[in-house]
């Protein structure tokens, strides 16, 4: 079946990067976007941007500008999201989502990467 | 980028039927046709409920329903159960290629 796993928690410093992975399997890889959303401790879902898993092509939420980069590993079927510099804030639940552009829904998720950081 | 406003709360009792709106702009709600609905029970992953508005992913319950005036969606729930206790998003494509989603809305189910 679809689905997608994702890398497990991570504890980080301010100012240090986090890499998290997002496996996808049960279909055609380069066929759909990815999408990253983040949920902050008891937080509502906010969009982080996308990758193009076909072309490589990435669209960034504009506050994440600068400091997210999204790759992917097509014969690894992995799409990758890295945080930079950062702060107690981006202390949150990170997920991953294909999206079906047309109809156009976010299905399925991944079970979502906790990441910390400590102040 | 601002969420697209949702109520932060609503309750209802076993049977009744609620509505949730989610508003946003003309750029967004408003301007296509792209509102999905998630359900997310506490420590899971969102659940797409509704997409496209008003069309239902197969296996969800026909208690479920979508609608959209100018920049406001609506999710209903009706005949309402325990089950249906949790957390709903918006979410609408916004231009360019960007998504937003709502605040968020916790359903009480008394």
């Amino acid at each position: 079946q679809v689905q997608l796993v994702q890398s497990g928690a991570e504890v980080q410093k301010p100012g240090a990067s986090v890499k998290i992975s997002c496996r996808a399997s049960g279909y055609t890889f380069p066929a759909y976007d990815l999408h990253w959303v983040r949920q902050a401790p008891g937080q509502s879902l906010e969009w982080m941007g996308w990758i193009n898993n076909g072309n490589g092509n990435t669209k960034y939420a504009q506050r994440f500008q600068g400091r997210v980069t999204f790759t992917r590993d097509t014969s690894a079927t992995t799409a990758y999201m890295e945080l930079s510099s950062l702060r107690t804030e981006d202390t949150a639940m990170y997920y991953c989502a294909r999206l079906n552009w047309n109809p156009n829904w976010f299905d399925p998720w991944g079970q979502g990467t906790l990441v910390t950081v400590p102040s | 980028q601002s969420a697209l406003t949702q109520p932060a709360s609503v309750s209802g009792s076993p049977g009744q039927s609620i509505t949730i709106s989610c508003t946003g702009t003309g750029s967004d709600v408003g301007g296509y046709n792209y509102v999905s609905w998630y359900q997310q029970h506490p420590g899971k992953a969102p659940k797409l409920i509704m997409y496209d508005v008003n069309r239902r992913p197969s296996g969800v319950s026909s208690r479920f329903s979508g609608s959209k005036s100018g920049n406001t969606a609506s999710l209903t729930i009706s005949g309402l159960q325990d089950e249906d206790e949790s957390d709903y998003y918006c979410c609408s494509y916004r231009s360019s290629d960007t998504w937003v989603f709502g605040g968020g809305t916790r359903l009480t189910v008394l």
